[in-house]
C-alpha cells in the first residue's frame, strides 16, 4: 500500500511569489494535515482537511490557504512568500473520523525563499 | 489545550547502551499518544501509539514506551541502541474527541557514538 506522497520535493520560489505544494493521503483516509518545520521551530500544525472541508487552522496569517480535492488529495498554496517561510512543509493524512486517529506523514516538501 | 515537553533536547548515547527519551503531556483528560521519529531531511515515521489498554507499548525497531498516568510521561525506550537510530524523536499528544488535533512536542534529538 502507497503511503503519502508530496510534490514537489523541493521548490524554490523568491519573495512575493506563491507556492503551491501538494499531498496524496494513504488510500482510504479522508482527512489531511499540513504542518511547517522551519528551522528551530519544531512542528507547527498549519490546517486540517476533512470531506473536502478545511476543519481547523493553526496560528498562521491568511496568506497560507489550500483545499482538499474530491479525491481527498490536497494542495497548500502560499502566496505572498516571505524569506521566513522557508521550511520543510509535512503533509499527513488519517483514517475517517471514529476509527485511530494516527496521523502517517509524507517525505515532505522542501521550500526554500530567496 | 494539550502541550508536550521533551526535556532533553539533545541526547548522545553509545552504540549498545540503553536509550530513554522523556515525554510529559498537559492534557485534560486520557490522550492518544505518540512517538514519532525524522531522519534528517525526511518526513516522520510512527514508532508507537497509545490509545488505551496496556499501558506498555511495543513499537517497531525495538522500541517501547510507557504511559504513566500519574506521572503525565509517556517515554520512550530501547535496550540497545544502534547507530542506525540517530534521528530526531517527536512525541505527540492527540485529543481523543473530534478535532484530531495533535501537538507535537520539541523533539529529542539522538546522536550514537561508534
Amino acid at each position: 500500500e502507497a503511503g503519502v506522497t508530496q510534490s514537489p520535493t523541493h521548490l524554490i520560489k523568491t519573495r512575493g511569489q506563491q507556492a503551491t505544494l501538494r499531498c496524496s493521503p494513504i488510500s482510504g483516509h479522508t482527512s489531511v494535515y499540513w504542518y511547517q518545520q522551519a528551522l528551530g521551530l519544531g512542528l507547527q500544525f498549519l490546517l486540517w482537511y476533512d470531506e473536502g472541508e478545511e476543519r481547523n487552522r493553526g496560528n498562521f496569517p491568511p496568506r497560507f490557504s489550500g483545499r482538499q480535492f474530491p479525491n481527498y488529495s490536497s494542495e497548500l498554496n502560499v502566496n505572498a512568500l516571505e524569506l521566513e517561510d522557508s521550511a520543510l512543509y509535512l503533509c499527513a493524512s488519517s483514517a475517517p473520523s471514529g476509527r485511530q486517529d494516527t496521523q502517517y506523514f509524507g517525505p515532505g516538501t522542501r521550500l526554500t525563499v530567496l | 489545550a494539550q502541550s508536550v515537553t521533551q526535556p532533553d533536547i539533545h541526547i548522545t548515547v553509545s552504540e549498545g547502551a540503553s536509550l530513554e527519551l522523556r515525554c510529559n503531556y498537559s492534557y485534560g483528560a486520557t490522550p492518544y499518544l505518540f512517538w514519532y521519529v525524522q531522519s534528517p531531511g525526511q518526513g516522520l515515521q510512527l514508532l508507537l501509539k497509545y490509545f488505551s489498554g496496556d499501558t506498555l507499548v511495543q513499537g517497531i525497531k525495538g522500541f517501547e514506551a510507557e504511559f504513566k498516568r500519574s506521572q503525565s510521561s509517556f517515554n520512550l525506550r530501547k535496550p540497545s541502541v544502534h547507530w542506525s537510530d540517530a534521528a530526531e524523536y517527536f512525541c505527540a499528544v492527540g485529543e481523543r474527541n473530534y478535532g484530531q488535533n495533535f501537538v507535537f512536542g520539541p523533539g529529542t534529538r539522538l546522536s550514537v557514538l561508534p
